[in-house]
């Protein structure tokens, strides 16, 4: 069974600099997709970036990237020059990638704290 | 409409009682999908639905659960004899087609079970 695994329940981070979330994931598919999903305080689920495994490029999206490591299992979140509207828990989510991609396991989530 | 909607947002009952909660999902959107997510938590599928035909119901934890879409567009999801443990935000999500894995999910539902 696919399992996504966030190491890190909170994390903080200056306002204006760089922060990384890390999240590994397990799976013995060759085909999958790989998000990154941000739930502010406001309590909404908001997709931030995705990834799709059979691209080797890295995703980019403004501020996020991501550091995409298919042969360790591995996709993390960058997100540069952090702003305070960045504070939220974020969520590392998996989905097969031949049907049903909707059907997303995710990970615990890590709380991020972005301070003044 | 402009988003996924769900209600009700908040919805208290007593242990026994049925519960319907509804979604509302992007106005031509294909698949529609339900997520529990406890406190803390990342949200959990529970199943999903291409037009009218629910393609998965894998994630339902067990026969007090049910949902439907009837005319391929508002689904509900019904909770029979809540119980304490249901308490949690149900949320719903839906996407334009099935395989583009992209999601937008509604604010939810938070429901309590005294």
């Amino acid at each position: 069974a696919q399992t996504v695994t966030q190491s890190q329940p909170e994390m903080s981070v200056q306002e204006a600099e760089t922060v990384t979330l890390s999240c590994t994931y397990d799976t013995s598919e060759s085909n999958y997709y790989l998000f990154w999903y941000k739930q502010p305080p406001s309590r909404q689920m908001i997709l931030v970036i995705r990834q799709e495994a059979y691209k080797q490029q890295n995703a980019t999206e403004n501020r996020f990237s991501v550091n995409f490591q298919k042969a360790a299992k591995s996709f993390s979140l960058k997100i540069s020059d952090s702003q305070l509207g960045d504070t939220a828990m974020y969520f590392c989510a998996f989905s097969h990638g031949s049907s049903n991609t909707g059907k997303l396991i995710f990970g615990q989530g890590t709380t991020l704290q972005v301070k003044p | 409409g402009a988003g996924v909607s769900q209600s009700p947002r908040y919805k208290v009952t007593k242990r026994g009682q049925d519960v319907a909660l509804r979604c509302d999902p992007i106005s031509g959107h294909v698949s529609l999908y339900w997520y529990r997510q406890a406190l803390g938590q990342g949200p959990e599928f529970l199943t999903y639905f291409n037009y009218e035909a629910q393609q998965d119901k894998s994630g339902l934890p067990n026969d007090r659960f049910s949902a439907e879409r009837p005319e391929g567009s508002i689904s509900t999801l019904t909770i029979q004899r809540t119980e304490q443990r249901d308490s949690a935000m149900y949320r719903c999500a839906s996407s334009l087609v099935e395989s583009t894995g992209e999601l937008f999910f509604g604010e939810g539902s938070r429901l309590t079970v005294l």
